[in-house]
């Protein structure tokens, strides 16, 4: 499985875009690029998934150039409940498969 | 809604015991995983199951065995428990043929210590 290298800790402030960038040298011609959201005391939730361009949802934007070495989770606008780790995930789309985790990226939003 | 249900949100167990840490999901997912995540550390799979009696290890098996008799059931043994395993044991669930692009449901955790 593509191994991912992303920032251990972001700070932002309350109302500014965050860009989490995540490389992924190694990723397959299968692989998908997904990204989770982990609040304190609790399991880690799905926030968005793409393959390659650009995919954007109610909640995030993803943004995958075309060699597909990297991703960029876009959070616009973060609030204080956005503080949180953000983990990316590089799996194959076949049909079994681990989901291997990192450290992740803790996002420390202040007012 | 879907659910990943842990038996447990904290437990705590001596040092030689046997434990068991159970998961139920109610989607009829395929995949199943658990995972430990310790700080600084991020989360670590230990096992998963795409299928009934079906199991692989992940990255850091040692110490602990599964089982998985039933497709919505997924359960973690840690055969004697030591200190060195006192952590949160997260549970995850996700539909099968897609396992990488499928997403993933986790259950609220079960923090356990060994004392």
């Amino acid at each position: 499985l593509a191994k991912t290298t992303q920032p251990i800790s972001m700070d932002s402030y309350e109302g500014q875009e965050v860009n989490i960038t995540c490389s992924h040298n190694n990723i397959a011609t299968n692989d998908y690029i997904t990204w989770y959201q982990q609040f304190p005391s609790q399991g880690p939730r799905f926030i968005i998934q793409g393959y390659k361009t650009k995919v954007t949802n109610e909640v995030a934007s993803l943004f995958i150039p075309a060699d597909r070495k990297s991703s960029t989770l876009s959070l616009p606008r973060v609030s204080l409940s956005d503080t949180a780790v953000y983990y990316c995930l590089v799996a194959l789309g076949g049909s079994q498969g681990n989901l291997i985790f990192g450290k992740g990226t803790k996002l420390s939003v202040k007012p | 809604d879907v659910k990943v249900t842990q038996s447990s949100r904290y437990l705590v167990k001596r040092t030689g015991e046997k434990v068991f840490l159970e998961c139920v999901q109610d989607m009829d997912h395929e995949n199943m995983f658990w995972y430990r995540q310790d700080p600084g550390l991020g989360l670590r799979l230990i096992y998963f199951s795409y299928d009934v009696k079906m199991k692989e290890k992940g990255d850091i098996p040692e110490g602990y065995s599964v089982s998985r008799e039933k497709k919505e059931r997924f359960s973690l043994i840690l055969e004697s428990a030591s200190t060195n395993q006192t952590s949160m044991y997260l549970c995850a669930s996700s539909s099968h043929g897609l396992a990488g692009r499928a997403e993933a449901f986790f259950g609220q955790g079960t923090r356990l210590t060994v004392v």
